[in-house]
């Protein structure tokens, strides 16, 4: 059975600082993984696909890597703004089972 | 870009009530999918919906059933609301067209039931 497991669940940074938040994962057969945004109270905004034959995706401030042998992703977020606060959620698409596996997630708090 | 659009962002209902969630897609994905998020416990899947009318059970389908009679258009329907429903509904479709199988949410329905 997949598990995804992001570490910490919270932390809080200076503006900014860098952001590394981490997402591990124990089934490495996954087809894509995904890297979304939740603010309080609203819906998930995608923000990075990888696929799993893929090492690295950027958009703007965000890079996320993948390292499927070791089972890990990483989501780094570049001179971070309070506008970043929002818990980060990763999540694995495994295509047998066709199961979206979502970890925990980490609220992050970027303080002016 | 793909909309997902739920059509209420909060419900209030009583113990009893039939409730529906709708869900609209506007990019003819095929597949769709129904979760709700409770603090602890993550996102759940509930159902979800390969194609019209067809619909498999996900991890905790008891206490609600679906709808697809449109590609467009997926619901929820909670049959004889309780209170331990009360919960952020989040609905999602996905990309079947190319190679990525992106998912794409809505914006959430908080919904509490008194």
């Amino acid at each position: 059975k997949q598990e995804v497991t992001q570490i910490p669940a919270a932390l809080s940074v200076p503006e900014g600082e860098n952001l590394v938040l981490n997402c591990s994962f124990t089934d490495s057969a996954i087809y894509n993984l995904q890297w979304f945004r939740q603010d309080p109270g609203k819906g998930l905004t995608s923000l990075l696909l990888i696929q799993s034959s893929q090492r690295e995706q950027t958009s703007g401030r965000l890079n996320a890597s993948l390292d499927k042998s070791s089972g890990r992703s990483t989501l780094y977020i570049a001179a971070s703004q309070p506008g970043d606060s929002a818990t980060y959620l990763c999540a694995v698409f495994k295509a047998a089972g066709n199961k979206l596996t979502f970890g925990g997630g980490t609220r992050v708090l970027v303080k002016p | 870009d793909v909309k997902v659009t739920q059509s209420s962002r909060y419900l209030v209902k009583r113990t009893g009530e039939k409730v529906f969630l709708e869900c609209v897609q506007d990019m003819d994905h095929e597949n769709m999918f129904w979760y709700r998020q409770d603090p602890g416990l993550g996102l759940r899947l509930i159902y979800f919906s390969y194609d019209v009318k067809m619909k498999e059970k996900g991890d905790i389908p008891e206490g609600y059933s679906v709808s697809r009679e449109k590609k467009e258009r997926f619901s929820l329907i909670l049959e004889s609301a309780s209170t331990n429903q009360t919960s952020m509904y989040l609905c999602a479709s996905r990309d079947t067209s190319g190679v990525l199988y992106g998912y794409t949410f809505g914006s959430g329905t908080r919904l509490t039931v008194v």
